[in-house]
This record gives C-alpha cells, sequence and structure tokens, in this order.
C-alpha cells in the first residue's frame, strides 16, 4: 500500500540557507503526492502537489519539490529560508481516494 | 469564502464520557474526512464522506467512534466512552468531491480526555 517516509523529525537551517526537507514514498502505482504546512495552532495547507504532469512542481511561498521515480523521492525545496517557514511539514500520498500522511518534519530557523 | 470550520475549538471530557465534534465544510464541497493527529505524528485518516454516506471508514479504530453526515454538508465525529487514549486533535477536511486529492483542512478541535 502507498506510504511516505520523511527523513528527520527536526531539520534546522539558518535564515537565508537552503531549505530540503526529504521525503521517500512507496507506492505500487504512479502516484498522487502532496507537502502541507500546518504553522502552529492552524490548519494544514497544501504547499503543492505532483500529479503526474511535469515532475518539478513548484508551490506556494516559494516552495518546489521534484519527483525522482528512479529515486522514490520527492524531496520539498526553497532557496532561502525565511523565519516566517518555521512550521511542521508533512509529505502525503494518495491511496485509493484517500491521502495517507509522514510523520512530518519540524523545521526550525536560526536567525 | 469560507473555510472548513469545527467546533469546539478545545474539548476536555471525563473518561468514559460520550462526545461530539462538528465539521462545517467549505460550501459545495461534497467529499468531507475526518482525520486524527497526536502528539508528534501526521494526520491519520478515520472516516471520509461523499454526499451523506460513508464511502470509507477504514480507519476508525474501534467501535466507539462513529460519524454521520445526514444531509451531506455538516458532519458529527461520534465518540462513546471515551479513554485517555482518544486524546488528540481531529482534523475535517472537505474537497469539491472525492478523488481530486485538494483538500482544505479546518483548525481541529483538540480533544483532552481526563
Amino acid at each position: 500500500a502507498q506510504s511516505v517516509t520523511q527523513l528527520g523529525s527536526h531539520v534546522s537551517v539558518s535564515e537565508g540557507a537552503l531549505v530540503l526537507l526529504r521525503c521517500n514514498y512507496s507506492s505500487s502505482v504512479p502516484p498522487y503526492l502532496f507537502w502541507y504546512v500546518q504553522y502552529p495552532n492552524q490548519g494544514l495547507q497544501l504547499l503543492l502537489k505532483y500529479t503526474s504532469a511535469a515532475t518539478l512542481v513548484k508551490g506556494i511561498n516559494g516552495f518546489e519539490a521534484e519527483f525522482k521515480k528512479s529515486e522514490t523521492s520527492f524531496h520539498l525545496t526553497k532557496p532561502s529560508a525565511h523565519m516566517s517557514d518555521a512550521a511542521e511539514y508533512f509529505c502525503a500520498v494518495n491511496r485509493d481516494d484517500k491521502i495517507i500522511f509522514g510523520k512530518g518534519t519540524r523545521l526550525h530557523i536560526l536567525p | 469564502g469560507a473555510g472548513v470550520s469545527q467546533t469546539p475549538s478545545n474539548k476536555v471530557t471525563e473518561k468514559g464520557k460520550y462526545v461530539e465534534l462538528r465539521c462545517d465544510p467549505i460550501s459545495g464541497h461534497t467529499a468531507l474526512y475526518w482525520y486524527r493527529q497526536s502528539l508528534g505524528q501526521g494526520p491519520e485518516f478515520l472516516i471520509y464522506f461523499q454526499g451523506t454516506g460513508a464511502a470509507d471508514d477504514s480507519g476508525l479504530p474501534n467501535d466507539r467512534f462513529f460519524a454521520v453526515r445526514p444531509e451531506g454538508s455538516v458532519s458529527t465525529l461520534k465518540i462513546q466512552r471515551t479513554e485517555r487514549g482518544d486524546s488528540a486533535v481531529y482534523l475535517c477536511a472537505s474537497s469539491r468531491e472525492a478523488g481530486t486529492y485538494e483538500q482544505y483542512f479546518g483548525p481541529g478541535t483538540r480533544l483532552t480526555v481526563t
């Protein structure tokens, strides 16, 4: 069954540095993949989604992710971190009509 | 327009009590999903509705949990004989229809069972 694994429950980067959050998926069929963000005391918000069109997907707030079938990965990146990016990030995959979430990675931004 | 709303935002109850959690989806969204998020975990699927019917309830942990959506809009998640392990944030999401995968989440209800 489809699932995702997020590597690193906590990631710290300096303000202005590259953000890289890792996600690997497991799927027997071509998946749909997602990144969601959860700011403190707020609901989940969709950052971006991959639905088998372009392998490089651009999302909101300057984030993007690249689908790499050979590596079964869908890592999230942002060239330059901002303090407002501090949040919990969840990678997710579709299973039937549901979305299955990873355990999340908390991103800390160091001044 | 209005997003997904959930009430109450916080609920504290005693072990063994019954609770109801309400979700108001975005108007016109036919699919509605319930998730449970425990501390330090990602959202865990519980059940989803397409219209009034539960299309998939495979995530409900046991028969103490039940959900309804009688008119295809508002949904209520019901938990009987609550246990301390039920303490979590319960999230609701809606989408235009099932399978579109663009789900819009509410802020959640934090349930604490003492």
